[in-house]
């Protein structure tokens, strides 16, 4: 599809256990984001890529949380030695850079990658 | 960031308008007015946004207040599947800076009704 796409679309492990959760963007945006949502709460920003700048690295919870963006298009969010406060919704968008005030700026987002740590 | 307030939740009758209000009284006169939903269990989706003046899409209506300390989203025919939390988000016009990020609040739960 055209969409955002992000994998897996569940996952369940246990605590002390690593994960990796997957980020297709939408082909031609270059800035793509990580937000996490915890249950009923609101969106908490995570990272943000745009093109070869450096990350924006400012919402990462702890340094057990990493992320990578290989050549401008996929990325991945690692989560190393989980903990049951992690389990929350993953949400990765893409976008146009943002120019300002433009509808290019808008972002699109996945349907989330849903972590449970037990 | 300014900081929006918008109520926890309403409830819409099915064809009826939906007016969501969001209160933004620290806004400055750099930065737009966004609106998301997100529908249970998806991710957010764009509605409209606007800096000063009224703006209209195929989504939705965005009013602004002339003095920009507030804004109302409305949804002229509600339907069961506009049934969704809905975000008032404030960001900076400008390239520079974060204003490339959207912080979210706990947005208003729009509950439509048969």
């Amino acid at each position: 599809g055209a969409g955002v796409s992000q994998s897996p679309s569940n996952k369940v492990t246990e605590k002390g256990k690593d994960v990796e959760l997957r980020c297709d963007p939408i082909s031609g945006h270059t800035a793509l984001y990580w937000y996490r949502q915890s249950l009923g709460q609101g969106l908490e920003f995570l990272i943000y890529f745009q093109g070869n700048s450096a990350p924006d690295k400012s919402g990462l919870p702890s340094d057990r949380f990493s992320a990578e963006r290989t050549g401008g298009s996929v990325s991945t969010l690692t989560i190393q030695r989980t903990q049951q406060e992690d389990s929350a919704v993953y949400l990765c968008a893409s976008s146009f850079f943002f120019q300002g005030g433009s509808v290019d700026g808008e972002l699109f987002f996945g349907e989330g990658s849903r972590l449970t740590v037990l | 960031d300014a900081k929006t307030t918008q109520p926890t939740s309403m409830d819409c009758a099915e064809g009826r308008a939906a007016n969501l209000p969001c209160n933004h009284s620290t806004i400055s006169g750099n930065e737009y007015v966004y609106w998301y939903r997100q529908i249970h269990s998806q991710g957010p989706q764009y509605i409209i946004h606007g800096l000063k003046n009224n703006e209209t899409n195929e989504m939705a209506s965005l009013i602004i207040t002339e003095d920009r300390k507030s804004s109302t989203l409305i949804l002229p025919h509600a339907t069961l599947r506009d049934t969704a939390v809905y975000y008032c988000i404030v960001r900076g016009v400008n390239s520079g800076g974060s204003n490339y990020k959207l912080t979210f609040g706990k947005g208003t739960l729009l509950t439509v009704n048969p």
